[in-house]
């Protein structure tokens, strides 16, 4: 496995502004996602971050609520622009480690409350 | 699309007991991976197991096991000798690997208590 850390761990947000999620890994990895948990719910996909290029969105999120960067092959970072409280969620970060492996690690999570 | 169910929302067993959670999930793949993952208070999402659809020897980690009956579209935990710091959310979930994508889909999960 590897050491996944993300930042901040927790932070209450006033509506309207925009919060920036770190997620870094200790290794090079090959793939990297963006999960939300909303309270009480299970995990969704938001984007996979693709080192180089734009990140591909799922079905529901779109780039101008959610920019993503990923300048290297071991850190990502997700914006919640214009945030509102039915933002409010646990952002998870998570890595494939290489190439044909497919499963999936996960960061510790961002707790973020928006009021 | 694939779906992942897991009918149970909670259960609770007492420790050293044995417990079973149920997942199902539907899909047209042939070649796809299923995981458990576990999710104490803490939030951290904890990978528990692992299984290849192409395998039919069931995957075992230490007190966990599972039941993977491919044709029935089934893929239950079990956890052995249950302990107190086994109490967390569980989740299913299912990936087809498309390469460069390789997306993870979820089951609502199951409220696990491990009690005294």
């Amino acid at each position: 496995s590897a050491v996944i850390s993300q930042k901040p761990s927790r932070d209450i947000c006033q509506r309207g502004t925009s919060l920036t999620i770190q997620c870094q890994v200790d290794s090079q990895v090959t793939m990297m996602f963006w999960y939300r948990q909303q309270p009480g719910q299970s995990l969704t996909l938001i984007a996979t971050a693709n080192q180089g290029s734009e990140a591909t969105y799922e079905s529901g999120f779109v780039i101008d609520k959610f920019p993503i960067s990923r300048p290297n092959l071991t850190f990502s970072t997700l914006t919640v622009s214009n945030m509102s409280p039915e933002d409010s969620s646990i952002y998870l970060c998570s890595v494939v480690l290489f190439q044909g492996q497919e499963t999936q690690y996960f960061g510790p999570g961002t707790r973020l409350l928006v009021l | 699309a694939q779906t992942v169910t897991q009918s149970q929302p909670e259960m609770s067993v007492q420790e050293a007991e044995t417990v079973t959670l149920s997942c199902t999930y539907d899909t047209s793949e042939n070649n796809y991976y299923l995981f458990w993952y576990k999710q104490p208070p803490s939030r951290q999402m904890i990978l528990v197991i692992r299984q290849e659809a192409y395998k039919q020897q069931n995957a075992t980690e230490n007190r966990f096991s599972v039941n993977f009956q491919k044709a029935a579209k089934s893929f239950s935990l079990k956890i052995s000798d249950s302990q107190l710091g086994d109490t967390a959310m569980y989740f299913c979930a299912f990936m087809k690997p498309t390469g460069t994508a390789s997306k993870l889909t979820f089951g609502t999960g199951t409220r696990l208590q491990v009690t005294l």
